[in-house]
């Protein structure tokens, strides 16, 4: 049973450029969230895609996009980097983007901006 | 807005030893509480949670009791083991389902 996927695993970019992240959610979950960890901190919110749509967003600027494919796999877009957008990028899964349903998390795509 | 409060780490523990990392939480109605290991160089993984007051999860010999009285959510072990060795994250939902986390608590077990 295939866990949560996320591609890739590591990405340099310089300021100014534009980024793609992708998640494939676990084996029968139609629910992602993606989160954006800076060093040392917890991760924070940044949206969530439940049928191919935004349902929630955190305190993120328009900078950050998103969507969800029909077989519920998703992409984080980035435009515009900034050197404070270097952190580790999580995606996670659920089901039915119920809140009292455990979220399964990827092991992250870690994006360094120069 | 809803919010977590974990003990600063690191916390450093010799095997054997007991372990307590406390957790408070803000937040309105009746959140469901969760605790994440976060190992080096990988994602988060869900330890354990708890959906409603007095709950207790447990999972792999860590516990954690949902006491709505002093909204809190303290994670314990009876004895670590140096394969503890992580970051620990408390986290809560609210109504929505997104996950509020705590800063995370370092903990080193040794020898």
């Amino acid at each position: 049973d295939a866990g949560v996927t996320q591609s890739p695993t590591h990405l340099i970019k310089t300021r100014g450029q534009q980024v793609t992240l992708r998640c494939s959610p676990k084996s029968g979950h139609d629910t992602v969230s993606w989160y954006q960890q800076a060093l040392g901190q917890g991760p924070q919110f940044i949206f969530q895609y439940y049928e191919e749509e935004e349902r929630q967003r955190g305190n993120f600027p328009d900078r950050f996009s998103g969507h969800q494919f029909p077989n519920y796999s998703s992409e984080l877009n980035v435009n515009a980097l900034l050197l404070g957008d270097s952190a580790l990028y999580l995606c996670a899964s659920s089901l039915g983007g119920l809140f009292n349903q455990p979220q399964h998390f990827g092991d992250g795509t870690r994006l360094s901006i120069l | 807005g809803n919010s977590v409060t974990q003990m600063e780490g690191p916390v450093t523990l010799s095997e054997e030893a007991f372990l307590t990392i406390n957790c408070t939480y803000t937040a309105t109605g009746y959140p469901s509480l969760f605790w994440y290991v976060q190992y080096p160089g990988e994602g988060l993984q869900l330890l354990l949670k708890a959906t409603k007051a007095d709950d207790k999860g447990s999972n792999k010999g860590f516990e954690a009791t949902y006491r709505k009285e002093t909204t809190s959510f303290h994670l314990e072990k009876g004895s670590v083991q140096v394969s503890d060795s992580a970051v620990y994250f408390c986290a809560l939902t609210g109504t929505a389902s997104k996950l509020t986390f705590g800063t995370g608590t370092r903990l080193q077990v040794t020898l």
